[in-house]
């Protein structure tokens, strides 16, 4: 079956440093969504990319996905101490109509302030 | 507007007991989807509910069941539960199906269950 792969699982930055979280799939992506859990929270969407090659930004948050749509990265610059979560991206598989939203494993960011 | 409510948010249950887990979605919004998640899996899907039918199911075993009313709102039944049951389980509403794109999913609270 699809697997989305995260990397890194952990990430420990001080604070003003850039983080960066890569998401790669086995299987094409009709569109990459992203969402930010806070600890002890719930999961909050993001963004969604649906183009291959698509580049989005939301303030200090750069998200890409990639060429061949099997790949998305998240970037963050100078970051702060609300930027502290777990990130996760999501996709469905594309084709068909019966597929569902497969989540990476996320990557836990920590920043020192 | 509201967002994604769920009940109960804590729920502590032994072996064999069965649960349901109720989600109200956003006013308007006809799909629900419902995820465990666990620190050792993370977050995995288990089905997802569209104008009350089942449109996508993950991989989980039959003890787990669905359900969606005519006002979207959704329950998830777990029956003979077991201790690896324990876990978060959130529900998550959009407008169109999950997977779709221009569609964004609003998760609820969770309810956290704890099997013992």
């Amino acid at each position: 079956g699809q697997q989305v792969m995260q990397i890194p699982q952990y990430q420990h930055v001080q604070e003003g440093e850039d983080f960066t979280t890569y998401c790669n799939s086995s299987t094409t992506l009709s569109n990459i969504q992203w969402y930010k859990q806070r600890p002890g929270g719930h999961p909050v969407f993001l963004i969604q990319l649906v183009k291959s090659g698509e580049v989005k930004k939301q303030k200090r948050l750069t998200f890409q996905f990639g060429e061949a749509k099997k790949n998305s990265s998240l970037h963050i610059t100078a970051t702060q101490t609300t930027d502290v979560g777990t990130y996760f991206c999501a996709g469905p598989g594309s084709g068909g109509s019966n597929y569902k939203l497969t989540f990476g494993k996320g990557t836990l960011l920590t920043v020192n302030p | 507007k509201a967002g994604v409510t769920q009940t109960p948010r804590y729920l502590i249950k032994t072996r064999g007991q069965q649960v349901t887990l109720s989600c109200s979605p956003i006013s308007g919004h006809r799909s629900v989807s419902w995820y465990q998640q666990t620190p050792g899996q993370g977050l995995q899907f288990l089905f997802e509910y569209f104008s009350e039918t089942q449109r996508n199911k993950g991989n989980f075993p039959g003890r787990f069941s669905g359900r969606q009313f005519s006002n979207s709102r959704s329950e998830m039944n777990v029956s003979t539960l077991e201790l690896g049951d324990s876990a978060l389980y959130l529900c998550a509403s959009s407008l169109g199906l999950g997977t779709s794109a221009y569609n964004e999913q609003f998760f609820g609270p969770g309810t956290r269950l704890t099997v013992l």
